[in-house]
């Protein structure tokens, strides 16, 4: 079946690093790919998405580029700040399920940025 | 506009008692689903409502566990009789779409000692 594979925490960073949080995925079809992050004591909320092969989400700074070459989608961010420090999880949305957007997680990956 | 919000935001049971969540969407959001995470492990899918009506259930993972959306507003899952493995945070969240944008609650923490 679909999976999503991530890169295990915690990710520990100074402010103003540079960010890269790795996901593969494994998927029949073509699926749509999503990053959400889950900020302490909060829900989990979208933080990007892409649709299609080459596409290129990116919000608050972040990007992520859909390839499906390399069937990955990894989160990147030029300069972390704290207000950063969250758990990210990568997510796919199966394809073939046209009647849900049922969604597939990774295991998420903690980030702690340090002033 | 409110989020999507859940209660309790805790629970600690035994083992055999039974247990009920609610989760209460964000107003005119149509489907309404439930994910658990367990022990740290990926958020897996449980099932997805659209109104009233159960669009899937196929993440259930036994009749232990029973959701309900009446009237297509708040809904409940409950766990019956509760084990030790259904320890983990169940969350819920709502969707106006079907863009895979999904609101979140902060999730529903499960012990069952």
């Amino acid at each position: 079946g679909d999976s999503v594979t991530q890169m295990e925490g915690p990710v520990t960073l100074s402010e103003e690093a540079f960010l890269t949080i790795n996901c593969t995925y494994t998927a029949t079809g073509y699926p749509s790919l999503f990053w959400y992050v889950q900020y302490p004591g909060e829900g989990l909320q979208l933080l990007l998405k892409a649709t299609k092969a080459d596409d290129k989400g990116s919000n608050k700074g972040f990007e992520a580029t859909y390839r499906k070459e390399t069937t990955s989608f990894h989160l990147e961010k030029g300069s972390v700040q704290v207000s950063d420090s969250a758990v990210y999880f990568c997510a796919l949305s199966e394809a073939r399920s046209y009647n849900t957007d049922k969604l597939i997680f990774g295991t998420g990956t903690r980030l702690q940025v340090f002033p | 506009e409110a989020g999507v919000t859940q209660f309790p935001s805790h629970s600690v049971i035994e083992k055999g008692q039974t247990v009920t969540l609610r989760c209460d969407p964000i107003s005119g959001h149509d489907n309404l689903y439930w994910y658990r995470r367990v022990m740290g492990k990926e958020i897996k899918f449980l099932l997805h409502f659209v109104k009233e009506s159960k669009q899937d259930e196929s993440g259930m993972p036994n009749n232990r566990f029973l959701a309900e959306r009446t009237g297509g507003t708040y809904s409940t899952l409950k766990v019956q009789p509760a084990e030790l493995e259904d320890s983990g945070v169940y969350f819920c969240a709502s969707s106006q779409d079907r863009s895979g944008k999904l609101f979140f609650g902060s999730g529903t923490q499960l012990s069952v000692l």
